[in-house]
């Protein structure tokens, strides 16, 4: 069946540095691509939404100059966290939505570490 | 292994009520959570169970028995709106979430 494979799985990361978490799908073409943040024990958060070839949109309150999202092919989406700060320590994962039967495809998960 | 296990696919009638059952398998655990899709749409957020027991909010319920990895979404006064996947994830230790396929409910008039 179809996937997204999201990478890295786990990354540490000194403040002040940019991170760049990849979610590619297999098998399909995404033309969207969900990116959510999501704090131990609460709800994922969508943070943006990634359209192939133009300009991501993003949620309210969420910083664009810091999360940049880039969906360069339809099998590619980026999210990189630019100027790494503590707080931005989270899990990200990405979602492709499906077609036909099948709602959502979901990346394994990013779990950052800034130090 | 870790594992989700939900049914593919369900048919309820509007009005009707419904029982979404989810079996679960991890390394630790953390938490369960459901989420609603449409189709196209990003998954949005229903309901996160850590402790067992059945937790109300309006029209929804959900259930978690952490001795039987279990849990169920309970959805009352069906509406056709309600026709979406629901999809159970559980966390494990890591805070890692781990998805089941979804299950697609059809809701009849």
């Amino acid at each position: 069946g179809a996937v997204v494979s999201q990478h890295p799985s786990w990354v540490i990361c000194k403040s002040g540095t940019s991170v760049k978490i990849e979610c590619r799908s297999l098998d399909f073409q995404a033309t969207t691509m969900f990116w959510y943040r999501q704090f131990p024990k609460q709800s994922l958060m969508l943070m943006a939404t990634s359209n192939e070839g133009s300009k991501a949109t993003y949620e309210q309150g969420v910083e664009k100059d810091k999360f940049l999202i880039n969906h360069a092919s339809l099998t590619l989406s980026t999210l990189t966290v630019t100027s790494a700060h503590p707080e931005d320590s989270s899990f990200y994962i990405c979602s492709a939505p499906g077609t036909g039967d099948t709602e959502a495809f979901f990346g394994q998960g990013t779990r950052l570490t800034v130090v | 292994g870790q594992n989700i296990d939900q049914p593919t696919e369900m048919t309820a009638t509007e009005g009707a009520i419904v029982q979404i059952n989810c079996t679960y398998q991890t390394s630790g655990f953390n938490g369960l959570f459901w989420y609603q899709q449409h189709a196209g749409e990003a998954p949005t957020f229903l309901s996160y169970n850590v402790l067992d027991g059945l937790e109300e909010k309006g029209r929804f319920s959900s259930f978690l028995s952490r001795s039987k990895g279990y849990s169920y979404l309970l959805l009352k006064e069906l509406q056709m709106k309600d026709s979406a996947s629901y999809l159970c994830a559980a966390m494990d230790s890591n805070y890692q979430l781990i998805w089941g396929a979804g299950t697609k409910l059809i809701i009849k008039p």
